[in-house]
């Protein structure tokens, strides 16, 4: 079954401590992997797209790297305005459309 | 430029009832999508539609019909709402055919009683 996983569900962090939100998936044939960002009450809003394994996309404070089998989002230096939930989704080939699963989400916290 | 565009923002409905959300998007993209978003599970995709006159069944279509008469405009017919159509609603669109990279409404959010 395709699955796409994101861990942790939550994450509290202080202002300026970096880290990483981690996001799996188990689809055949791998069209492209996105992130999002949502925050309270709006609908998701694009950050990337990765398409192959060791491509890097950069953004900001924000990194996205892709593997095989998965995918981190890096903050570096975190403001209070990164605060969100940030979703994974991966297209993938799948009979007659391009199917696209999302995770369900890390919230993040940034505090000051 | 507004991008994508949904109304209502909020929605009460008895069980029965029927209506539509609609979803209107400005920047000539001809995929269009609806999703839904319950806590503890992704979006999931409800139907779709790469063009006018064309539309498809997503993940979870039973329930909601949508027509695509023009580029601009998406709406998704709920025909005799249930409880368990309680959700919060997002129409996105895509200038990628086959709906990488979407671009998101702000949202319904569904109440059936």
């Amino acid at each position: 079954e395709d699955q796409v996983t994101q861990s942790p569900e939550a994450l509290r962090l202080q202002e300026g401590e970096s880290s990483s939100l981690n996001c799996s998936y188990t689809v055949s044939g791998l069209r492209g992997l996105f992130w999002y960002r949502q925050d309270p009450g709006k609908g998701p809003e694009f950050l990337f797209t990765l398409y192959s394994a060791g491509e890097e996309k950069e953004k900001e404070r924000l990194k996205a790297t892709l593997t095989k089998k998965e995918s981190f989002l890096h903050i570096t230096a975190p403001k209070p305005e990164d605060s969100a939930t940030y979703l994974c989704a991966v297209q993938q080939n799948s009979g007659g459309y391009q199917k696209v699963t999302f995770g369900t989400g890390t919230k993040l916290q940034v505090i000051p | 430029n507004a991008g994508v565009t949904q109304t209502p923002k909020f929605q009460v409905l008895k069980t029965g009832q029927s209506m539509t959300l609609q979803c209107a998007q400005d920047m000539n993209h001809e995929y269009m999508s609806w999703y839904r978003q319950d806590p503890g599970m992704g979006l999931r995709l409800i139907h779709y539609s790469v063009g006018a006159g064309i539309t498809d069944q997503g993940e979870v279509p039973n329930g909601y019909n949508v027509s695509r008469s023009t580029t601009e405009d998406f709406p998704l017919r709920l025909l005799s709402a249930a409880p368990s159509q309680t959700s919060v609603y997002f129409c996105a669109s895509s200038y990628d055919r086959t709906g990488g990279e979407q671009y998101f409404g702000p949202g319904t959010r569904l109440t059936v009683t």
